[in-house]
């Protein structure tokens, strides 16, 4: 069964300082991945996707993530992070359900916290 | 309104109580479904509506009850709820055209739900 597993439940980072939060994935075929953050009180918003070809994706805000597959991994990376960037942030991957339809199966998410 | 609005946004009910859970997209999408977030749990997949039609069920406990009168609309009914059936209800939609995969969701800010 797919699965997506976030190792850091939580990661305390400085302004300004480079960002990575691992994701590591579980699925038999080419995986559809993404990446959404999640502010305290509202709802998740979509940073990024990969579904095939450049294995470097941008998002927005500023974000990019890498998928390989010989490890299975999409990380999420900033090279400078804001105070703003403080939020939950979850990894998903696409499945294929017992209907022919597709939804999401998410990670248990990573807290990031922003020093000043 | 734009994107995906829930009604209301913090609910708190009796365990005897009937309410409803409100949620409406604004992009056109045919696909809709219901999350719940509880504390320290990744997001989990109740029901999701493509066409109108329920194409999932979680084997989500019958006092949570769907419905999904237009592809704009789509409903939670809740009765008899437990304490820990307290939780963040997320909404979200997406368009599902068979064979293109895409499963890139939009989600609500989410209905806060307390269950005394």
């Amino acid at each position: 069964a797919q699965s997506v597993t976030q190792p850091d439940i939580h990661i305390t980072v400085s302004e300004g300082a480079s960002l990575e939060l691992r994701c590591n994935y579980s699925y038999g075929a080419t995986p559809y991945l993404f990446w959404y953050v999640q502010s305290p009180g509202q709802g998740l918003q979509l940073l990024l996707k990969y579904f095939s070809g450049d294995t470097l994706v941008q998002g927005i805000k500023g974000f990019e993530a890498e998928f390989k597959r010989s490890q299975s991994s999409f990380n999420l990376r900033k090279p400078s992070v804001h105070w703003s960037d403080a939020a939950e942030y979850f990894c998903a991957v696409d499945r294929l359900l017992d209907t022919g339809r597709r939804a999401l199966t998410f990670g248990s998410g990573t807290r990031l916290q922003v020093q000043p | 309104e734009t994107g995906v609005t829930q009604t209301p946004r913090h609910l708190v009910m009796g365990m005897t109580n009937k309410k409803s859970l409100k949620c409406e997209q604004h992009l056109g999408h045919n696909a809709m479904y219901w999350y719940k977030q509880s504390a320290k749990k990744p997001l989990e997949l109740m029901f999701v509506y493509s066409l109108e039609e329920r194409v999932e069920n979680n084997s989500v406990p019958s006092r949570f009850s769907p419905e999904c009168p237009n592809s704009s609309h789509l409903f939670l009914h809740l009765h008899t709820l437990q304490p820990e059936d307290s939780a963040l209800y997320l909404c979200a939609s997406s368009q599902d055209n068979e064979g293109f995969i895409d499963n890139e969701q939009f989600f609500g800010p989410g209905t806060r739900l307390t269950v005394l």
